[in-house]
């Protein structure tokens, strides 16, 4: 059971590139959301999804985008890479947005925007 | 105010002690309240969840207290193993949508 996939795992653009996070879970998630990772911030919500077609802003969406065409897949894209996006990605699914339910993360996305 | 906070330590411990964190919420509607552990450049992973009357994992104590927003987690006879950056997470009432604190770091030092 592969859990959550995240690709890639690290990578490099340069200012104004555009790029997309790759994230796939297999367990049927109907939740899936994106934090990112900044030293001394602790993990801030980008996107979220609570089903397939469904997708909202978290606490900092600017500068990226996302889908949900299926269940499985939530690729966050960056569109125009600024130095303020370098920061570490987590992808994350739940079974769904409900009480007590727990979080699978994947393994993460360091990426840095030179 | 950050909607939920936590010291961010280090807290600094030799082996076999035990060492306790809090962590505060700042809305009264919170729903759910998790610990989630995360390793040195690794995706955080759930350590317990934190129910109403307290609930305990092997060396792991969790508490709430709602009149104080608060939630805490005491673990005894700390390991080197236990080094780690712990997190505290709270989702409220209607959205469910999980907001985490900054993170708390424990070294255990032999």
């Amino acid at each position: 059971n592969a859990g959550v996939t995240q690709t890639p795992k690290f990578q490099v653009l340069k200012t104004g590139q555009s790029m997309t996070l790759q994230c796939a879970q297999d367990m049927n998630h109907e939740y899936m959301s994106w934090y990112r990772q900044d030293p001394g911030m602790g993990l801030r919500l980008i996107h979220y999804s609570v089903g397939a077609g469904i997708t909202d802003q978290g606490e900092v969406p600017n500068g990226y985008n996302v889908s949900r065409s299926t269940t499985e897949d939530f690729p966050l894209r960056l569109l125009s890479a600024a130095p303020s996006q370098t920061s570490v990605y987590f992808c994350a699914s739940s079974r769904d947005r409900g009480r007590n339910e727990k979080l699978f993360f994947g393994s993460g996305t360091q990426l840095s925007v030179l | 105010r950050k909607e939920v906070e936590q010291d961010p330590g280090p807290f600094n411990v030799p082996e076999g002690a035990t060492v306790a964190f809090n962590c505060t919420y700042s809305n009264s509607a919170s729903q759910s309240f998790f610990w989630y552990r995360q390793d040195c450049r690794k995706e955080p992973k759930l350590l317990m969840s934190v129910y109403s009357s307290g609930n305990e994992d092997g060396r792991f104590t969790a508490q709430l207290n709602r009149a104080s927003q608060y939630i805490s987690l005491l673990i005894r006879d700390s390991k080197l193993s236990d080094s780690a950056t712990y997190l505290c997470v709270v989702t409220s009432g209607g959205s469910y949508i999980p907001t985490f604190g900054r993170g708390t770091s424990l070294i255990v030092h032999p």
